[in-house]
Order: C-alpha cells, then structure tokens, then sequence
C-alpha cells in the first residue's frame, strides 16, 4: 500500500512569489492535515480538510490557503512568500480515528530566498 | 500558549538502558495522547497511543503512562537501542478540533 506522498521534495522561491505543494493521502483516507515545521521548532498545524471541505485551520495568515479535491488528494499554496515561510511542510492523512495516529509523507522543503 | 509541553529538548541513555521521556499538557479536554519519532528529513512515524480513560498502554518495547490528575505522560522505552535514536514528539487530540497538538520534541541519543 502507498503511504502519504508529497511532491515536490524540494522547492526554492523568490520572497513574493508563490508556492504550491501538493499531497496525495493514502488511499480510503478522506481526512487531510498539514504542518509546517519551521527550524528549530515543533509541528504547527495549519489546516484540516476532510471530504473536501476545511474543517479547521491553525493560527496561520490568510495568505496559507488549500484545497482538497474529490480524490482526495490536497494542495497547500502559500501567496506572497516571507523569507520565514521557509520551512518543512508537512502532510498527513487518516481515517478520522486519532487513537490510530496520522500517517505523514515525508515533507516538501520550502526555501525563501 | 503552549498546550503541550515537552520541556527536555535532548536526552541520553546507554543502549539496553530504559528511555523516559516526559510531556506535559494544559488542555483537559483531550481525549486522546500519541507519540511520535522522526529522523531528519522524514516525515514523523505514529509509535503508540493512549485514551484519556486509561492510564497505560504496551505494545513491544514501548510503553505509554497518563496521568491525568497531573496532565503528565511518558513514554518508556526498555531496552533503548541505537536505532530508537530520534527526535520524539507528544501529541495530543480533542475530539472535535481534529487536529493533533505537537510538542516541541525531544531528541533521544542512544550511545552503544
């Protein structure tokens, strides 16, 4: 079975710009999540889409938007890039049980310049 | 606000030793506990869990307790080896939210 897959793994843009990751969750989850892992710090969710709706966001700019489409997978796009958006973006996906845990892609490294 | 709190950025044992490692929470509404590993440039894997109702859970060498009158978990891990040597994460789950709250991680070095 295919876990969590992220694309691209690495993504280099100019401050202003805009950045697009995408997320395709294993297959039968119906629930996405992304995290941003800046340097130094722990996961800080972002958003939760389920069934294609957003169901919760983090404490996250608007300039962080997403969407889920009917397959499932998702897209995470990030408008007007700070030199601080730099960071490991990090997508998971369930089945909505948390005793059984998110599985996480391995990531999408964002750099700022 | 930090909801969870995993305050030892690092932590070392000798291989074949117990590793403890600590959280604490400030939420009471959680309902469910997770804990997590990862290595650099990998997305973090799900080693265990717990429900708010109990206060241990097993499985192989890991071993999670709560204590919820304290808000306190830890994750036991006996015997440590060389390939537990990652950075590990708390996380926690209100139902309805969704979402998992992560620590800040501790990163565990286990010396052969």
């Amino acid at each position: 079975e295919a876990g969590v897959t992220q694309s691209p793994t690495h993504l280099i843009k100019t401050r202003g710009q805009q950045a697009t990751l995408r997320c395709s969750p294993i297959s039968g989850h119906t629930s996405v999540y992304w995290y941003q892992q800046a340097l130094g710090l722990g996961l800080q969710f972002l958003l939760w889409y389920d069934e294609g709706e957003e169901r919760n966001r983090g404490n996250f700019p608007p300039r962080f938007s997403g969407r889920q489409f009917p397959n499932y997978s998702s897209e995470l796009n990030v408008n007007a890039l700070e030199l601080e958006d730099s960071a490991l973006y990090l997508c998971a996906s369930s089945l909505g049980d948390p005793e059984n845990g998110y599985t996480f892609g391995s990531g999408t490294r964002l750099t700022v310049v | 606000d930090q909801q969870v709190k995993q305050n030892s950025p690092s932590l070392s044992v000798q291989e074949g030793r117990i590793s403890i490692l600590n959280c604490d929470y400030t939420n009471s509404m959680f309902d469910y506990f997770l804990w997590y590993k990862k290595y650099p440039a990998e997305g973090p894997t799900f080693l265990i869990s717990i429900s708010s109702i109990k206060d241990k859970n097993e499985d192989g060498r890991f071993t999670v307790f709560l204590n919820k009158s304290a808000k306190h978990l830890s994750l036991h891990i006996v015997p440590s080896q060389p390939g537990d040597s990652a950075v590990y994460f708390c996380a926690a789950s209100e139902g309805s939210q969704g979402n998992l709250i992560f620590g800040k991680g501790t990163k565990l070095s286990v010396k052969p």
